[in-house]
């Protein structure tokens, strides 16, 4: 069965600082991975998915991540912080079949 | 924009109260999901639907139970609230195949005393 680690419970950067929330996963045959944003009290936001092709995948607020088939890794990344990007993250990670697992979630806050 | 709304963002009930919780979608999806979230623990799933009538367990079923009658509609039933079921519940949809984004509803945090 597919599973997802998110190995940082909380992320800390500076405004304008890049940051990463990182992800890895375990799935036999090819992945189907995706992040989340939630904000408080809030459901969650797609934020980008990898299906195939390009390892690099861009997506909402100018967020992107990259797939490493080697690493089991896909980490969300962005190049500059914003305080409003504050929120709670989810990777998740599916197989072939409809059965979506979430990481536990990596808490972001960036600070002015 | 796929819509996914849920009946109540807030429920107050007490130990013992059957709850209903309600999800509709507006993009015909066939598959729909009830979890719940806990800190810590990210998304647990309780149930999903793969289609009208059809049902499956998730991984943590124990103390619910689901409603499918119409395409749109998914419901989760709390059968007798307990205190352990204070809980964010999340309804989501997707489309058929695995590479189909799964959109989720604004959520229900509901508290039993």
């Amino acid at each position: 069965a597919q599973s997802v680690a998110q190995p940082e419970d909380q992320v800390n950067v500076a405004e304008g600082n890049p940051l990463t929330v990182k992800c890895t996963y375990s799935v036999s045959g090819n992945p189907y991975l995706f992040w989340y944003v939630q904000y408080p009290n809030r459901g969650l936001q797609f934020l980008l998915k990898y299906i195939t092709g390009d390892n690099l995948v861009k997506g909402s607020y100018g967020f992107e991540a990259e797939f490493n088939k080697s690493q089991t890794s896909f980490h969300l990344k962005k190049p500059s912080a914003l305080v409003s990007d504050s929120a709670l993250y989810f990777c998740a990670v599916r197989d072939h079949s409809n059965d979506m697992r979430f990481g536990a979630g990596t808490r972001l806050t960036v600070k002015p | 924009d796929v819509k996914v709304t849920q009946s109540s963002r807030y429920l107050v009930k007490r130990t013992g109260e059957k709850v209903f919780l309600e999800c509709v979608q507006d993009m015909d999806h066939e598959n729909m999901f009830w979890y719940r979230q806990d800190p810590g623990l990210g998304l647990r799933l309780i149930y999903f639907s793969y289609d009208v009538k059809m049902k499956e367990k998730g991984d943590i079923p124990e103390g619910y139970s689901v409603s499918r009658e119409k395409k749109e509609r998914f419901s989760l039933i709390l059968e007798s609230a307990s205190t352990n079921q204070t809980s964010m519940y999340l309804c989501a949809s997707t489309g058929t195949g695995p590479g189909e984004t799964q959109y989720f509803g604004p959520g229900t945090r509901l508290l039993v005393l």
